[in-house]
Protein backbone atom coordinates (compact mmCIF):
# COMPACT_ATOMS: atom_id res chain seq x y z
CA UNK A 1 0.00 0.00 0.00
CA UNK A 2 1.17 3.35 -0.85
CA UNK A 3 1.28 5.46 2.96
CA UNK A 4 0.22 8.89 3.52
CA UNK A 5 1.23 11.68 1.12
CA UNK A 6 1.55 15.56 2.08
CA UNK A 7 1.07 18.27 -0.93
CA UNK A 8 3.30 20.45 -0.55
CA UNK A 9 6.41 19.38 0.84
CA UNK A 10 7.93 22.62 1.21
CA UNK A 11 6.01 26.22 1.37
CA UNK A 12 6.99 29.67 2.19
CA UNK A 13 4.49 32.53 3.00
CA UNK A 14 4.06 36.27 4.11
CA UNK A 15 2.99 37.11 7.50
CA UNK A 16 -0.95 37.32 7.32
CA UNK A 17 -1.59 35.20 4.32
CA UNK A 18 -3.21 32.01 4.27
CA UNK A 19 -2.33 28.28 3.64
CA UNK A 20 -3.68 25.10 2.87
CA UNK A 21 -2.34 22.02 3.37
CA UNK A 22 -3.34 18.54 2.08
CA UNK A 23 -2.92 14.80 3.34
CA UNK A 24 -4.01 11.46 1.62
CA UNK A 25 -3.71 8.70 4.24
CA UNK A 26 -3.52 5.19 3.75
CA UNK A 27 -5.91 3.31 1.71
CA UNK A 28 -8.64 2.02 3.95
CA UNK A 29 -7.62 4.60 7.12
CA UNK A 30 -10.44 6.84 7.65
CA UNK A 31 -8.79 8.88 10.88
CA UNK A 32 -6.29 11.69 10.24
CA UNK A 33 -4.95 13.34 12.71
CA UNK A 34 -2.37 16.50 12.12
CA UNK A 35 0.44 17.89 14.48
CA UNK A 36 2.41 20.90 14.47
CA UNK A 37 5.80 19.97 15.00
CA UNK A 38 8.59 23.08 16.28
CA UNK A 39 12.06 23.11 17.94
CA UNK A 40 10.47 25.19 21.04
CA UNK A 41 6.89 23.58 21.38
CA UNK A 42 7.71 19.52 20.09
CA UNK A 43 5.12 17.75 18.65
CA UNK A 44 1.65 19.14 19.47
CA UNK A 45 -1.49 17.76 18.18
CA UNK A 46 -4.07 20.03 16.13
CA UNK A 47 -6.89 18.18 15.60
CA UNK A 48 -8.32 14.46 14.21
CA UNK A 49 -10.84 13.91 11.68
CA UNK A 50 -12.93 10.45 11.16
CA UNK A 51 -15.89 10.31 8.60
CA UNK A 52 -15.53 14.04 7.72
CA UNK A 53 -16.57 14.95 11.18
CA UNK A 54 -13.29 16.89 13.67
CA UNK A 55 -13.53 13.65 16.33
CA UNK A 56 -10.36 15.56 18.81
CA UNK A 57 -9.04 19.43 18.61
CA UNK A 58 -5.82 20.67 20.29
CA UNK A 59 -5.46 24.17 21.83
CA UNK A 60 -4.46 25.87 19.05
CA UNK A 61 -6.61 29.42 18.14
CA UNK A 62 -9.47 29.35 15.64
CA UNK A 63 -7.00 30.34 12.34
CA UNK A 64 -6.19 26.91 12.27
CA UNK A 65 -8.84 24.79 10.66
CA UNK A 66 -9.03 21.44 9.05
CA UNK A 67 -11.71 19.28 7.33
CA UNK A 68 -11.90 16.04 5.84
CA UNK A 69 -13.69 14.70 2.62
CA UNK A 70 -15.64 11.38 1.97
CA UNK A 71 -12.46 9.77 0.30
CA UNK A 72 -11.06 10.36 3.55
CA UNK A 73 -8.55 13.13 2.30
CA UNK A 74 -7.86 15.92 4.41
CA UNK A 75 -7.00 19.27 4.47
CA UNK A 76 -5.79 22.16 6.79
CA UNK A 77 -5.76 25.78 6.73
CA UNK A 78 -4.19 28.60 8.78
CA UNK A 79 -5.14 32.17 7.79
CA UNK A 80 -3.60 35.09 8.55
CA UNK A 81 -0.05 33.46 8.67
CA UNK A 82 2.23 34.96 12.00
CA UNK A 83 5.99 34.18 12.31
CA UNK A 84 5.24 31.72 14.97
CA UNK A 85 3.53 29.39 12.85
CA UNK A 86 6.73 28.07 10.79
CA UNK A 87 6.84 24.57 11.87
CA UNK A 88 6.75 21.08 10.24
CA UNK A 89 2.86 20.21 9.98
CA UNK A 90 2.86 16.36 9.74
CA UNK A 91 -0.53 14.17 9.00
CA UNK A 92 -0.84 10.86 10.07
CA UNK A 93 -3.69 8.01 9.49
CA UNK A 94 -4.95 5.05 11.07
CA UNK A 95 -7.72 2.86 11.00
CA UNK A 96 -11.18 3.62 12.87
CA UNK A 97 -9.62 2.36 16.43
CA UNK A 98 -8.17 5.10 18.36
CA UNK A 99 -5.96 2.44 19.91
CA UNK A 100 -4.59 1.78 15.97
CA UNK A 101 -1.19 2.93 15.00
CA UNK A 102 -0.91 6.23 13.29
CA UNK A 103 0.88 5.97 10.60
CA UNK A 104 3.22 9.12 9.61
CA UNK A 105 3.44 11.46 6.04
CA UNK A 106 6.63 13.05 5.47
CA UNK A 107 4.99 16.63 6.72
CA UNK A 108 5.22 20.03 5.24
CA UNK A 109 7.76 22.21 5.71
CA UNK A 110 5.74 26.22 5.92
CA UNK A 111 8.42 28.94 6.61
CA UNK A 112 6.94 31.85 7.75
CA UNK A 113 8.69 35.17 6.02
CA UNK B 1 -4.08 15.12 31.47
CA UNK B 2 -1.65 12.83 29.99
CA UNK B 3 1.97 13.68 30.06
CA UNK B 4 5.38 11.94 28.90
CA UNK B 5 8.66 12.48 29.87
CA UNK B 6 12.02 11.76 28.09
CA UNK B 7 14.80 13.11 30.50
CA UNK B 8 17.76 12.74 28.41
CA UNK B 9 17.76 15.36 25.57
CA UNK B 10 20.78 13.34 23.68
CA UNK B 11 22.66 10.11 23.87
CA UNK B 12 25.51 7.96 22.53
CA UNK B 13 26.32 4.83 21.38
CA UNK B 14 28.64 2.91 19.77
CA UNK B 15 27.88 0.67 17.03
CA UNK B 16 27.12 -2.84 17.25
CA UNK B 17 26.46 -2.00 21.53
CA UNK B 18 23.07 -1.95 23.31
CA UNK B 19 21.65 2.07 24.32
CA UNK B 20 18.69 2.02 26.28
CA UNK B 21 16.26 5.40 26.49
CA UNK B 22 13.91 6.46 29.17
CA UNK B 23 10.45 7.14 29.10
CA UNK B 24 8.28 7.90 31.83
CA UNK B 25 4.50 8.95 31.54
CA UNK B 26 1.38 10.43 33.88
CA UNK B 27 -1.95 8.86 33.12
CA UNK B 28 -4.85 7.99 35.53
CA UNK B 29 -6.40 5.35 32.66
CA UNK B 30 -5.74 1.70 32.57
CA UNK B 31 -6.05 1.38 29.53
CA UNK B 32 -3.90 2.61 26.70
CA UNK B 33 -1.35 2.23 24.37
CA UNK B 34 2.16 3.15 23.89
CA UNK B 35 4.78 3.90 21.00
CA UNK B 36 8.32 4.44 19.88
CA UNK B 37 8.88 6.67 16.69
CA UNK B 38 11.95 7.20 14.82
CA UNK B 39 12.38 10.75 13.29
CA UNK B 40 15.32 10.68 11.10
CA UNK B 41 16.83 13.81 9.35
CA UNK B 42 14.60 13.11 6.47
CA UNK B 43 12.16 14.19 9.40
CA UNK B 44 9.93 11.07 8.52
CA UNK B 45 8.13 9.69 11.52
CA UNK B 46 8.56 6.27 11.43
CA UNK B 47 7.36 3.38 13.89
CA UNK B 48 9.70 1.18 16.13
CA UNK B 49 7.31 -0.15 18.44
CA UNK B 50 4.10 -0.42 20.08
CA UNK B 51 2.66 -1.46 23.27
CA UNK B 52 -0.69 -1.71 24.39
CA UNK B 53 -1.17 -1.60 28.41
CA UNK B 54 -3.04 -4.36 28.94
CA UNK B 55 -0.95 -7.20 27.70
CA UNK B 56 2.08 -8.23 30.39
CA UNK B 57 4.33 -8.84 27.70
CA UNK B 58 7.00 -6.67 26.52
CA UNK B 59 6.56 -5.93 22.83
CA UNK B 60 10.01 -6.72 20.71
CA UNK B 61 10.91 -6.09 16.77
CA UNK B 62 14.09 -7.27 15.99
CA UNK B 63 16.71 -5.68 17.52
CA UNK B 64 14.06 -2.94 19.28
CA UNK B 65 12.56 -4.55 22.46
CA UNK B 66 10.61 -2.44 25.37
CA UNK B 67 10.70 -2.53 29.27
CA UNK B 68 7.22 -1.82 29.96
CA UNK B 69 6.93 -0.74 34.23
CA UNK B 70 2.93 -0.16 34.11
CA UNK B 71 3.05 0.24 37.86
CA UNK B 72 5.76 2.74 37.26
CA UNK B 73 4.71 4.22 34.53
CA UNK B 74 7.99 3.60 32.37
CA UNK B 75 8.45 2.63 28.61
CA UNK B 76 12.03 2.24 27.83
CA UNK B 77 13.51 1.40 24.76
CA UNK B 78 15.99 -0.84 24.46
CA UNK B 79 18.03 -1.18 20.77
CA UNK B 80 20.52 -3.63 20.53
CA UNK B 81 23.69 -4.15 17.86
CA UNK B 82 22.71 -0.65 17.26
CA UNK B 83 23.86 0.15 13.80
CA UNK B 84 24.83 3.82 12.12
CA UNK B 85 21.26 3.90 11.04
CA UNK B 86 19.41 4.06 14.11
CA UNK B 87 20.54 7.76 14.60
CA UNK B 88 17.54 9.46 14.94
CA UNK B 89 15.70 11.72 16.85
CA UNK B 90 13.41 8.97 19.40
CA UNK B 91 9.95 10.01 20.72
CA UNK B 92 8.00 8.47 22.73
CA UNK B 93 3.91 8.79 23.07
CA UNK B 94 1.06 8.05 24.27
CA UNK B 95 -2.55 7.28 22.99
CA UNK B 96 -5.54 7.22 25.40
CA UNK B 97 -7.98 4.48 23.76
CA UNK B 98 -11.40 6.16 23.80
CA UNK B 99 -12.91 9.70 23.47
CA UNK B 100 -11.28 12.91 23.59
CA UNK B 101 -7.78 12.16 24.12
CA UNK B 102 -7.68 9.74 21.56
CA UNK B 103 -4.35 11.91 20.30
CA UNK B 104 -0.92 11.49 20.16
CA UNK B 105 0.68 12.91 23.56
CA UNK B 106 4.28 12.74 22.31
CA UNK B 107 7.86 13.24 24.48
CA UNK B 108 10.42 16.25 23.62
CA UNK B 109 12.13 13.72 22.37
CA UNK B 110 15.94 11.86 22.41
CA UNK B 111 18.69 12.46 19.94
CA UNK B 112 20.64 9.21 19.61
CA UNK B 113 23.92 9.47 17.94
CA UNK B 114 26.08 6.20 16.45
CA UNK B 115 29.72 6.16 16.85
CA UNK B 116 31.19 3.96 14.32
Amino acid sequence: KAGVTQTPRYLIKTRGQQVTLSCSPISGHRSVSWYQQTPGQGLQFLFEYFSETQRNKGNFPGRFSGRQFSNSRSEMNVSTLELGDSALYLCASSLQDPGKTQYFGPGTRLLVL
Amino acid sequence: AQTVTQSQPEMSVQEAETVTLSCTYDTSESDYYLFWYKQPPSRQMILVIRQEAYKQQNATENRFSVNFQKAAKSFSLKISDSQLGDAAMYFCAYRSPTGANSKLTFGKGITLSVRP
